[in-house]
């Protein structure tokens, strides 16, 4: 399994223009989220989807669109980027046992919005 | 308003030198609470989820425990390759909304 991936790795926008930041899962998790973070500030849930179809707004949501039309890939869109979006954002896939709930995490990607 | 707080912000320990690591939170009916490790330029890597008030779990080094306010991370022993921000998060309203706290990062010297 190559677990969840995220790409680009690194990306630099100028203001204004708009992006796609992917991630995929091959573990057949129904729940996924994206995150950003910040330096002093943790990492900010900004979207989640519990399946297929299905999404959600976390706690930092303006500016980010999300869809979900299968359930390995939950891809993040940037409408128009602005320098307050610079950050390192993480894609999470999690499942639960009922019990146990595991979650992980994508090597994130780099956004520098100039 | 609900929230989690970690403490210290950074520990500095000795190869050996055992401590704890602190997460408190605020959350009404606790929904389960995550421990995961965080190494410079990586994705967090889940260690941990306890669910109720006395649960521990371990795994090698790494302790956690849960209280009805806080949980805590014990490292026993630690080596240089401990080090990293331990960062805890719990659920708010829905298990899918985690909220995290800032981290405490570890650095083990040998």
């Amino acid at each position: 399994n190559a677990g969840v991936t995220q790409t680009p790795k690194f990306q630099v926008l100028k203001t204004g223009q708009s992006m796609t930041l992917q991630c995929a899962q091959d573990m057949n998790h129904e729940y996924m989220s994206w995150y950003r973070q910040d330096p002093g500030m943790g990492l900010r849930l900004i979207h989640y989807s519990v399946g297929a179809g299905i999404t959600d707004q976390g706690e930092v949501p303006n500016g980010y669109n999300v869809s979900r039309s299968t359930t390995e890939d939950f891809p993040l869109r940037l409408l128009s980027a602005a320098p307050s979006q610079t950050s390192v954002y993480f894609c999470a896939s999690s499942y639960s046992t009922g019990y146990q709930e595991t979650q992980y995490f994508g090597p994130g990607t780099r956004l520098l919005v100039l | 308003e609900d929230q989690v707080t970690q403490s210290p912000e950074a520990l500095r320990l000795q190869e050996g030198e055992s401590s704890s690591l602190n997460c408190s939170y605020t959350v009404s009916g606790l929904r389960g609470l995550f421990w995961y490790r965080q190494d410079p330029g990586k994705g967090p890597e889940f260690l941990f989820t306890l669910y109720s008030a006395g649960e521990e779990k371990e795994k090698e080094r790494l302790k956690a425990t849960l209280t009805k306010k806080e949980s805590f991370l014990h490292i026993t022993a630690p080596k240089p390759e401990d080090s990293a921000t331990y960062l805890c998060a719990v659920p708010l309203q829905v298990r899918e909304k985690l909220v995290f706290g800032k981290g405490t990062k570890l650095t083990v010297n040998p």
